[in-house]
């Protein structure tokens, strides 16, 4: 079974409004954490936020939110208020304790003018 | 530098050669991942460290692929015998224990 699912492929957004990212998780552990990572073309991976299993508040950073739905194991990113430059491709990944990090296959979002 | 650093970006190989691709990571981080990403797909993961100890290896696609990281630092991801399906950017990112993946830039490789 696939670890995490982003059914997703492509996703297209007006600037200035906001969309959400899907994302959904499969694990049997009670302690693991949730990243979103933003590739742009360069190919440079870069994070934007991270959710906790334990934590009880959806986690946020500027225009980036995590809506953490933990008995639905979803973890979908909002960005709100698109940008241009927030064009790129979106993985959306979640280790385990002392495990590797899992990647789903990716949401390539474009910002349209 | 302060980030994770992967040399050489680029590298054209010939089928049937080997390569070395050399990973940095970030002082301090005990974990180290190796990622194989090809175009257009998510980073299929590869292997991890922890400190000098590989603990898993279960993504090396076949046994032409071999990692280390000998003094729980610096990581090198060897191919020997390269074929045109190990063509791939290779992605090695490094964690402070159970904290977020620091990215290299990656090293994009192509077999010929």
């Amino acid at each position: 079974a696939q670890k995490i699912t982003q059914t997703q492929p492509g996703m297209f957004v007006q600037e200035k409004e906001a969309v959400t990212l899907d994302c959904t998780y499969d694990t049997s552990d009670q302690s693991y954490g949730l990243f979103w990572y933003k590739q742009p073309s360069s190919g440079e991976m870069i994070f934007l936020i991270y959710q906790g299993s334990y934590d009880e508040q959806n986690a946020t950073e500027g225009r980036y939110s995590l809506n953490f739905q933990k008995a639905r194991k979803s973890a979908n990113l909002v960005i709100s208020a698109s940008q241009l430059g927030d064009s790129a491709m979106y993985f959306c990944a979640m280790r385990e304790v002392g495990n590797q990090f899992y990647f789903g296959t990716g949401t390539s979002l474009t910002v349209i003018p | 530098g302060a980030g994770v650093s992967q040399s050489p970006r680029y590298k054209v190989a010939k089928r049937g050669q080997d390569v070395a691709l050399r990973c940095d990571p970030i002082s301090g981080h005990v974990s180290l991942f190796w990622y194989q990403q090809a175009l257009g797909q998510g980073p299929e993961f590869l292997t991890y460290f922890q400190n000098e100890a590989q603990l898993d290896k279960s993504g090396l696609p076949s046994d032409r692929f071999f990692a280390e990281r000998p003094e729980g630092s610096v990581s090198t991801l060897k191919i020997q015998r390269t074929q045109q399906e190990d063509s791939a950017v290779y992605l090695c990112a490094s964690s402070f224990r159970q904290g977020r993946a620091f990215f290299g830039q990656g090293t994009r490789l192509t077999v010929v």
